[in-house]
């Protein structure tokens, strides 16, 4: 069964909406979450880690006030883009991280498109 | 930083033939662990292989397998008697303590009947 819940799958709004982003881990809690961006025929690029019950931690290039990260529990993490633009357009994924050197689980991304 | 590198942009294979897509990183860490994952049309992002840097055999998993050449930094993906159903992304994936994961850009795998 699925072990990341990410909703929604596909979002489409208008230009200057703000749009969350949730990723649930289902089997276990996690302290740790990661938000990934791909584009089209592109490879994952890390956004940020998403820490529960401190501050994200923001790979560099990455606007931290456009692209909000909430972790309040330790089996929920939300990705919000906040004033969303076309470029803004992309395929978000979440993923969580279990043991130290346990492979990533992924969910099924969200497409953002935005008017 | 750590980086990955995946010079096959593209490859294609015959239904039931082996390819093998090459993946080499760079990292100063000693400890660390290298995935490949497939991602298909549907852009689920799914496990196929997992080995860890401080063990000398290389993983296999059915049709898959690696070769890991810790010295030369280089983790290439043996598939075998490829099916239409292996037609993917496939990203080469290094992670260091703390489960940090980065990506190669990916290779896109075709197989043809």
């Amino acid at each position: 069964g699925a072990v990341v819940s990410q909703h929604p799958s596909r979002v489409i709004c208008k230009s200057g909406t703000s749009v969350k982003i949730e990723c649930r881990s289902l089997d276990f809690q996690a302290t740790t979450m990661f938000w990934y961006r791909q584009f089209p025929k592109k490879s994952l690029m890390l956004m940020a880690t998403s820490n529960e019950g401190s501050k994200a931690t923001y790979e560099q290039g990455v606007e931290k006030d456009k692209f909000l990260i909430n972790h309040a529990s330790l089996t929920l993490s939300t990705l919000t883009v906040t004033s969303a633009h076309p470029e803004d357009s992309s395929f978000y994924i979440c993923s969580v991280t279990g043991l130290e050197g346990q492979p990533q689980h992924f969910g099924d991304g969200t497409r953002l498109s935005i008017l | 930083a750590q980086t990955v590198t995946q010079s096959q942009p593209e490859m294609s294979v015959q239904e039931a033939e082996t390819v093998t897509l090459s993946c080499t990183y760079d990292t100063s860490e000693n400890n660390y662990y290298l995935f490949w994952y497939k991602q298909p049309p549907s852009r689920q992002m799914i496990l196929v292989i997992r080995q860890e840097a401080y063990k000398q055999q290389n993983a296999t998993e059915n049709r898959f397998s690696v070769n890991f050449q810790k010295a030369a930094k280089s983790f290439s993906l043996k598939i075998s008697d490829s099916q239409l159903g292996d037609t993917a992304m496939y990203f080469c994936a290094f992670m260091k303590q703390g489960n940090d994961m980065r990506f190669g850009a990916g290779t896109r795998l075709t197989v043809k009947p």
